[in-house]
């Protein structure tokens, strides 16, 4: 069974850079069947997605954010990873990496979500 | 970006019965649409993906149909477990926008 896992730190101060990363365990992040995905959520608010990376490292960014995310792929431990730069509290989510399915585009298999505060 | 709008943005529904959501998006999307459940505290769950096909392991009673612009999410008769918010996500062109949610509570 595919899991994903999100890891870093919990607090990041304002203007400072996020950095997460998702260790996938049941398959392969090299697949050429699979994007890999981040999507956060604001306390008490909707989902909102943030970009995602194909095997070849090709990213695709939310044009909102574009100009300060970066995901990333190191397919030696099988993780893939988002960086966030110059951050605020409006950047302050529920963190969550998914699988985004080739064919419908669907996320069909979720990390459990980190939630990251931005606060001096 | 394409914007998915919901509704309604809350209901409140009894153990048995049929509910109904809506999601439009802002162009045709063909069948390129998503629908999720998440319970408080917990990562969103995919129930039905390409409007219409149910995904593995998820009850028969949700459904979903529509095509292009208009989409709808039914349960056909609810059960304690499916209070949750529900939320719809296109994936026809990125970025891949999520409706608002919604929270679906007992009566």
């Amino acid at each position: 069974q595919l899991q994903l896992q999100e890891s870093g730190p919990g607090l990041v101060k304002p203007s400072e850079t996020l950095s997460l990363s998702c260790t996938v365990s049941g398959g392969s992040i090299s697949s050429s069947t699979y994007f890999w995905a981040w999507i956060r959520q604001p306390p008490g608010k909707g989902l909102e997605w943030i970009g995602s990376i194909y095997y070849s490292g090709s990213a695709y960014y939310s044009p909102s954010l574009r100009s300060r995310v970066t995901i990333s792929l190191d397919t030696s431990k099988n993780r893939f990873s988002l960086k966030l730069t110059s951050v605020t509290a409006a950047d302050t989510a529920v963190y969550y990496c998914a699988r985004r399915g080739g064919g419908s585009g669907s996320l069909d298999f979720w990390g459990q979500g980190t939630l990251v505060t931005v606060s001096s | 970006d394409i914007q998915m709008t919901q509704s309604p943005s809350s209901l409140s529904a009894s153990v048995g019965d049929r509910v109904t959501i809506t999601c439009r998006a802002s162009q045709s999307i063909t069948n390129y649409l998503n629908w999720y459940q998440q319970k408080p505290g917990k990562a969103p769950k995919l129930l039905i993906y390409g409007a219409s096909s149910l995904q593995s392991g998820v009850p028969s009673r949700f459904s979903g149909s529509g095509s292009g612009t208009d989409f709808t999410l039914t349960i056909s008769s609810l059960q304690p477990e499916d209070f949750a918010t529900y939320c719809c996500q296109q994936s026809f062109s990125t970025p891949h926008t999520f409706g608002q949610g919604t929270k679906l509570e007992i009566k």
